[in-house]
């Protein structure tokens, strides 16, 4: 069975405090993963699409990776305004349907 | 640019009433659309997937339906909802002019709440 696992499920950073957010994912054929920032109330907001282990993305402070099994948002120097639900979901090859699978998102607090 | 919308943005409705969600988008064409709902402390579910007018694949059998009545409309309904049926539902769209379908963009959001 397609699974995302998201961890931390929660994380409290220092303004300026780096850290990593992990996206396990157990996939028959992964098509892409993709990473989404979600703010309370809100709808997700699209950040990156990753398709192959290796690859990398970046966008202001934040960077995402890939290998065969996980992938890794890192954030740089993080400030208050990051802080928010980051969702990871995975993208299957095959099936009738463009079937995003979740994980269950990591809630960030960057403390000033 | 694309802009997707969603309306009500919050709904407070009564257990065995109807339910009418409406989401559109704007600024392409033909897109794929979903429905998701997401739940508290759960990730986000697919409900129906459409990619064209009258063309609607259900994901998880329950009480809800959806319609595309128009290229960029795309509908969620219920007859008699239930209390389980509260949560966040999300519109989203992917592909139309651009081609590219794998990334999918979301709207606003309708928080719904069963009585």
């Amino acid at each position: 069975e397609d699974q995302v696992t998201q961890s931390p499920e929660a994380l409290r950073l220092q303004e300026g405090e780096s850290s990593s957010l992990n996206c396990s994912y157990t996939v028959s054929g992964l098509r892409g993963l993709f990473w989404y920032r979600q703010d309370p109330g809100k709808g997700p907001e699209f950040l990156f699409t990753l398709y192959s282990a290796g690859e990398e993305k970046e966008k202001e402070r934040l960077k995402a990776t890939l290998t065969k099994k996980e992938s890794f948002l890192h954030i740089t120097a993080p400030k208050p305004e990051d802080s928010a639900t980051y969702l990871c979901a995975v993208l299957p090859y095959g099936g009738a349907t463009n079937k995003l699978i979740f994980g269950t998102g990591t809630l960030l607090a960057v403390q000033p | 640019s694309q802009t997707i919308h969603q309306w009500p943005a919050t709904l407070v409705q009564p257990v065995g009433s109807p339910l009418s969600l409406e989401c559109t988008v704007e600024g392409t064409s033909n897109p794929n659309l979903y429905w998701y709902r997401q739940a508290a402390g759960r990730g986000l579910q697919l409900l129906f997937y459409s990619v064209g007018i009258g063309q609607i694949s259900s994901e998880v059998p329950q009480n809800l339906s959806a319609s595309r009545p128009q290229d960029r409309q795309f509908i969620l309904s219920s007859k008699k909802l239930l209390l389980s049926d509260s949560g966040f539902y999300l519109c989203a769209w992917s592909g139309g002019t651009s081609g590219f379908t794998d990334t999918q963009y979301f709207g606003p959001g309708t928080r719904l709440t069963v009585l």
